[in-house]
């Protein structure tokens, strides 16, 4: 059982690229978030899922997208990325509605230069 | 927006005393959590107190929950040095709210 996972750990982007950021979790939860996390900032959630087939917009959801085609996996892509997007990325899972206990998966560390 | 806030944003402590941190928030809520992120780490959930509670226990910590002042506290006892973490609130809200809001956390040192 390896609960939630991402990959990749680590990406440097340039200005401008793209890339689409994985979360899997195999524990069968219905619900599923893409956190950033800044110095000082906190977490701030950007997109969440509440199943599969549904996405909605969280506290900062410019310039992301993403898709839950499958109930374990939920993507985060950048289409066009900015350095303001340098982040660490968390993804989590819930098996009940947004406010039961959410278990997180290990991070992306992204840098966008 | 937040809305939990934790007080203090960094705690230093000797090994073996107790910690206390403290989390307020503005709105009603169903429950507050409590979660734990060691450095370069997810965050790991800790305890969970429903609104309806006013304490609750769970191995070295204790949680408070004081809905008419809008606070609570995270009690740690006895600290050990592995408990060098930031630990943040979050605050969970029902109905069409599906999602917890996180404080920006305090950050506790325990020095051997």
């Amino acid at each position: 059982n390896a609960g939630v996972t991402q990959t990749p750990k680590f990406r440097v982007l340039k200005t401008g690229q793209s890339m689409t950021l994985l979360c899997a979790q195999d524990m069968n939860h219905e619900y599923m978030y893409w956190y950033r996390q800044d110095p000082g900032m906190g977490l701030r959630l950007i997109h969440y899922s509440v199943g599969e087939g549904t996405t909605a917009k969280g506290e900062v959801p410019d310039g992301y997208n993403v898709s839950r085609l499958k109930k374990q996996n939920f993507l985060l892509g950048l289409e066009s990325a900015a350095p303001s997007q340098t982040s660490v990325y968390f993804c989590a899972s819930s098996l009940l509605a947004g406010s039961d206990t959410q278990y997180f998966g290990p991070g992306t560390r992204l840098t966008v230069l | 927006s937040q809305q939990g806030e934790e007080d203090p944003q960094a705690l230093s402590i000797q090994e073996g005393e107790n910690a206390t941190m403290n989390c307020s928030y503005k709105t009603s809520i169903n429950n507050l959590q409590w979660y734990r992120q060691n450095s370069g780490r997810g965050l790991v959930h800790l305890i969970l107190i429903r609104s309806n509670e006013r304490e609750k226990h769970s191995g070295r910590l204790r949680v408070t929950l004081d809905t008419s002042k809008k606070s609570s506290s995270l009690l740690i006892t006895a600290s050990r040095a592995a408990d060098t973490a930031s630990y943040f609130c979050a605050t969970g809200s029902g109905g069409s709210n599906y999602k917890l809001t996180f404080g920006k956390g305090t950050l506790l040192t325990v020095n051997p």
